[in-house]
């Protein structure tokens, strides 16, 4: 059985532009969460979407957003990227109530 | 807030056994999780703990949690260079969501 898959692997964007994340969820998991890990830290909660709603949002700026697609799987938007923004994003899925398991990231450079 | 915090460095020999301690500040936490992370890699989920638990026991893995003094451990036994990572203990916050709060994590280095 396929894990949480993210999409793309690695990137490379320039100041300003716009990115959008993939990730696909285990089969059967309603709940996806992003995480944003930058170099030498723990991950920071971004957002949380439980069955298409979204039920937490992290303390970032309105540049981020996300949805929940009907299939359960999810996208994460940024938009005018800045250099700080460089990071590993990080996906996980549940069926809810904690138990995550995290996809093997984007890693995202912002330059 | 909600924070957790654990010492940055664990330096063991291959063998022993090596104790990763952690604090957080979330009372309501129900379950506390332990992660690892090998360099360039994502989380991998390695065992979890119920807030009404004293001890858990998972093959070489235990974790212990003293819920009054908010301290979470995990001993690893028979440490293997292998289980060279980063580990990372994330309580469950249950303010707003179902939100896994990570401190910068434990680095365990295993030599021969």
């Amino acid at each position: 059985d396929a894990g949480v898959t993210q999409s793309p692997t690695h990137l490379i964007k320039t100041r300003g532009q716009h990115v959008t994340l993939r990730c696909s969820p285990i089969s059967g998991h309603k709940s996806v969460s992003w995480y944003q890990q930058v170099l030498g830290q723990g991950p920071q909660f971004i957002f949380q979407y439980y069955e298409k709603e979204e039920r937490g949002r992290g303390n970032f700026p309105d540049r981020f957003s996300a949805r929940q697609f009907p299939n359960y799987s999810s996208e994460l938007n940024v938009n005018a990227l800045l250099l700080g923004d460089s990071a590993l994003y990080l996906c996980a899925s549940s069926l809810g109530g904690g138990g995550y398991t995290f996809g093997s990231g984007t890693r995202l450079t912002v330059v | 807030g909600e924070d957790v915090e654990q010492s940055l460095f664990l330096s063991v020999r291959e063998g022993d056994s090596s104790v990763i301690n952690c604090t957080y500040t979330d009372s309501s936490s129900t379950y506390l999780y332990w992660y690892k992370q090998e360099p360039g890699a994502g989380l991998q989920l390695l065992t979890y703990i119920f807030s009404n638990m004293d001890m858990k026991q998972d093959q070489r893995l235990t974790v212990l949690l003293n819920k009054k003094d908010k301290h979470l451990s995990l001993r690893i036994a028979d440490t293997q260079t292998g289980d060279s990572a980063i580990y990372f203990c994330a309580p469950l916050g249950t303010y707003n969501t179902d939100k896994l709060i990570f401190g910068t994590g434990t680095r365990l280095q295993v030599f021969p």
